[in-house]
């Protein structure tokens, strides 16, 4: 069984247009993340959703729009995508409170994006 | 802010030899966790081993283990027996023990088993 998974693997889209990244978890956690990976693989937070709840937004264009429907979901839309926006994005879940807590993250497979 | 360093971008090393890779860190917090990514080319990323800045013993999983200095800020990762599969991107991440726990990464280490 998929822990954390990502819908779709890979997107090819041109410029201008609106995209969403599906994220799903299924180990109960009560955190998820999305992070992003630039072409010098260096990857950083974008967002962090606790319960449904947006922890962590950082700098990040206003184009990028996280929903979290429930706390096993978490998906990334992206308004007028640009060609900089190509990139690999990957969720994570965690368990950051209460029962069964753990500091560690799990990824997904992540989504290859890009923008011609 | 916390930053990683991972001051070597590309290593090698000969199959069943051992290597180290280097991270070191910056941070005001004396709480907190440190993690080694790895991510081979299919992309996805894989836990190897974490340490807790509490325990002063050093993690060890199987073939990898951490040499933690606290003091210096150090986590470097050494892998015995190394094998071709170890060929990956690998990165040293810290995370916060309190308030936001996003990860931090570093910039990663290739490296490359030959056989």
């Amino acid at each position: 069984d998929t822990a954390v998974s990502q819908t779709p693997k890979y997107l090819v889209t041109q410029m201008g247009n609106d995209k969403s990244i599906k994220c799903e978890q299924n180990l109960g956690h009560d955190t998820m993340y999305w992070y992003k990976q630039d072409s010098k693989k260096f990857l950083k937070i974008m967002f962090s959703y606790n319960n449904k709840e947006l922890i962590i937004n950082e700098t990040v264009p206003n184009r990028f729009s996280p929903k979290s429907p429930d706390k096993a979901h978490l998906n990334l839309h992206i308004n007028s995508l640009e060609l900089g926006d190509s990139a690999v994005y990957f969720c994570a879940s965690s368990q950051v409170y209460g029962r069964g807590q753990t500091y560690e993250q799990y990824f997904g497979p992540g989504t290859r994006l890009t923008v011609t | 802010a916390q930053t990683v360093t991972q001051s070597q971008p590309e290593m090698s090393v000969q199959e069943a030899e051992t290597v180290t890779l280097s991270c070191t860190y910056d941070t005001s917090e004396s709480n907190y966790y440190l993690f080694w990514y790895k991510q081979p080319p299919s992309r996805q990323m894989i836990l190897v081993i974490r340490q807790e800045a509490y325990k002063q013993q050093n993690a060890t999983e199987n073939r990898f283990s951490v040499n933690f200095q606290k003091a210096a800020k150090s986590f470097s990762l050494k892998i015995s027996d190394s094998q071709l599969g170890d060929t990956a991107m690998y990165f040293c991440a810290f995370m916060r023990q309190t308030g936001a726990n996003n990860l931090f990464f570093g910039t990663g280490t290739r490296l490359t088993v030959i056989p």
